[in-house]
């Protein structure tokens, strides 16, 4: 079936530093890919997606780049500030759509300190 | 945002006693889903529904029961409540077309079984 890893954290920085939250997916085909934010006591956002390989997602200075043959999708910022503390979510939809849902990795809660 | 209202916010309640929870949406999304999110977890899918009437089991559906009866409504009930179901319950919807396979997710229910 299909899964999602990422590095759990948690992952401190100092702010205005590069971030790199990796993720890696297994599944068949060309999933589509994303990554959701939580804030807390919030639901997930989405940041950002990918729908095919080469694909480059970006929104709000966050990257990531679907790489079919790393099977990998990680998240890069070149310069954090604090309000970008929360948990991030990668996730995957399957090949085709479907109705069965996204799966989603662990998450990886994310520090910045001042 | 998408237009999702879960209801309650906040809930205890006692171990053996029903609860049913409540999915609202506004954007007459085809497919709904409830996820469960806990610590170590990520979110874990309970069940999901492609059409009124039409629903499925996810990954954790046990203990579990849902039920569509009109497009934008999607109810969760626990049939007698166990502690293990102490958790943060999320309703998500999708309306698969061509490449948007995004899920938006509604604020979230903090369920407590004591």
């Amino acid at each position: 079936g299909n899964s999602v890893t990422q590095m759990e954290g948690p992952v401190t920085l100092s702010e205005e530093a590069f971030l790199t939250i990796n993720c890696t997916y297994t599944a068949t085909g060309y999933p589509s890919l994303f990554w959701y934010v939580q804030y807390p006591g919030e639901g997930l956002q989405l940041l950002l997606k990918a729908t095919k390989a080469d694909d480059k997602g970006s929104n709000k200075g966050f990257e990531a780049t679907y790489r079919k043959e790393t099977t990998s999708f990680h998240l890069e910022k070149g310069s954090v500030q604090v309000s970008d503390s929360a948990v991030y979510f990668c996730a995957l939809s399957r090949a085709g759509g479907g109705a069965d849902g996204l799966t989603f990795g662990k998450g990886t809660h994310l520090i910045i300190q001042p | 945002d998408a237009g999702i209202t879960q209801s309650p916010r906040h809930k205890v309640t006692e171990t053996g006693t029903p609860v049913t929870l409540r999915c609202h949406q506004t954007e007459n999304h085809r497919y709904m889903y409830w996820y469960r999110q806990d610590p170590g977890h990520g979110l874990r899918l309970i069940h999901y529904s492609y059409g009124v009437k039409d629903t499925d089991k996810g990954e954790v559906s046990d203990g579990y029961s849902v039920s569509r009866s009109k497009t934008e409504d999607f109810l969760l009930t626990l049939e007698s409540a166990t502690s293990s179901q102490t958790s943060v319950y999320f309703c998500a919807i999708r309306d698969v077309q061509g490449r948007n396979t995004e899920a938006f997710f509604g604020q979230g229910t903090r369920l407590t079984v004591v």
